[in-house]
Formats: C-alpha cells, structure tokens, sequence
C-alpha cells in the first residue's frame, strides 16, 4: 500500500499570503495524483488531478507540481473561501486508492 | 449539471446491516465508474470500493472486503453499497463520487454524504 505523508498537519496563514502544501509518497506514483480540498460540513472538491491539471472551474491560483514521490500544491494568494482542509491521493498503485491525511489550513 | 446524491444512511445496531443508495444525474451514467469513499467522524478520507462503469469489475479496501458489496443499476442511474456485519469502526459519512474514467478515475464530482452510525 502507498503510503501519502502530507505536511504540514496545520498551516496558520493570512489572506493575500502564498500557501505551499507538501504530499510525499511512500514509493513513486508518476504523476497519479491528486488534490482536494474539503471545506467544513462540506464534501471534497477536486482541485487538481494528474500532479498539475486544474480541474473544471478551479480558480487560476491553485496549482500543483511534483513527480514520482515529492509533490506540492500552491495557492498563491489566499482568499477567505480558500481557507479548509486539503487532502492529497493517488490512485499509480490501486488497491487501495489512498489518501494523505490532510493539511488543515487556518486563518492566521 | 452532473449531480450524485446518497441515501439510505442512518443508526444500525453492531453486526446489522444497511443499504446505501447513489442516485445520479447530469451524465452518462454507464460511461463512468463510481466509486465510495467515507470520513469516520473528525477524521480524514478513507477510500472504500469502486466499481467499474460495466459493473464488472470491483475492489474493495481490505477493511470492508467481505463485509460490503457494490453493484450498480445502468438503467437506474444508481449505484449501491451493501454493508454487512457493520461495526463501531464503520460510522461515518459515505460519500459517492463518480470518477473520471471507465474503471477508475479521479473523483471528479461528489454528493453531500450520508451518515451511518453503528452503535447498540
């Protein structure tokens, strides 16, 4: 089984400043991967797929990066909705699809 | 405007079992394969089975395999999650999502969730 690390567990920021998640998989997943974000008493939504596709309708300042193991998502300038837990997932080496165990990002 | 939506979520008692339901809608429903993820409460997302569009193939994570059972209706639009021999460790909010492909995909659209609770 893949094993996704995300970190930090809790990032404290403010609107307008630049967030970067990281995901580190346990063995190399190519490029299967994916980002979520998840807002309170919400369900995930798909923000990025193939380790850098924005998914339909996701804003431009969203993007993720990586290869292999090392994996990051970044919001380059935060808005109050932006605000919410991310998970990251792969799906190179399935069963089971596996999910990171997420970053929450809080209003600094 | 693709939409899915669960039903059937509620308290069961420890070794019961429930049947939950995904009613979809917005695109071709048997193009895509589906799939069950749930949250245990306060906790993170946990993958749970997935079915292929055909219904032909399925896999499960080694913690239901046995217990719970995915099928689909092509003709309904809806796709089912038979869960057997529930435990306390089962609770959680079910959520459906289609994927983006025919026998896996990213889960590209999710419905609100279901909760179950099992517990005596």
């Amino acid at each position: 089984e893949i094993v996704l690390t995300q970190s930090p567990a809790t990032l404290s920021l403010s609107p307008g400043e630049r967030a970067t998640l990281s995901c580190r998989a346990s063995q190399s997943v190519t490029s299967y991967l994916a980002w979520y974000q998840q807002r309170p008493g919400q369900a995930p939504r798909l923000l990025i797929y193939d380790a850098s596709t924005r998914a339909t309708g996701i804003p431009a300042r969203f993007s993720g990066s990586g290869f292999g193991t090392d994996f990051t998502l970044t919001i380059s300038s935060l808005e109050p909705e932006d605000f919410a837990v991310y998970y990251c997932q792969q799906r190179f080496i399935w069963p089971p699809i596996t999910f990171g165990q997420g970053t929450r990002l809080e209003i600094k | 405007e693709v939409q899915v939506l669960e039903s059937g979520g509620g308290l069961v008692q420890p070794g019961g079992s429930l049947r939950l339901s995904c009613a979809a809608s917005g695109f071709t429903f048997s193009t895509y394969a589906m799939t069950w993820v749930r949250q245990a409460p306060g906790k993170g997302l946990e993958w749970v089975s997935v079915i292929s569009n055909s219904g032909s193939s399925t896999e499960y994570a080694d913690s239901v395999k046995g217990r719970f059972t995915i099928s689909r209706d092509n003709s309904k639009s809806t796709m089912f999650l038979q869960m057997n021999s529930l435990r306390g460790d089962d609770t959680a909010v079910y959520y459906c999502a289609k994927t983006s492909g025919y026998s896996t995909g990213w889960f590209d659209y999710w419905g609100p969730g279901t909760l179950v609770t099992v517990s005596s």
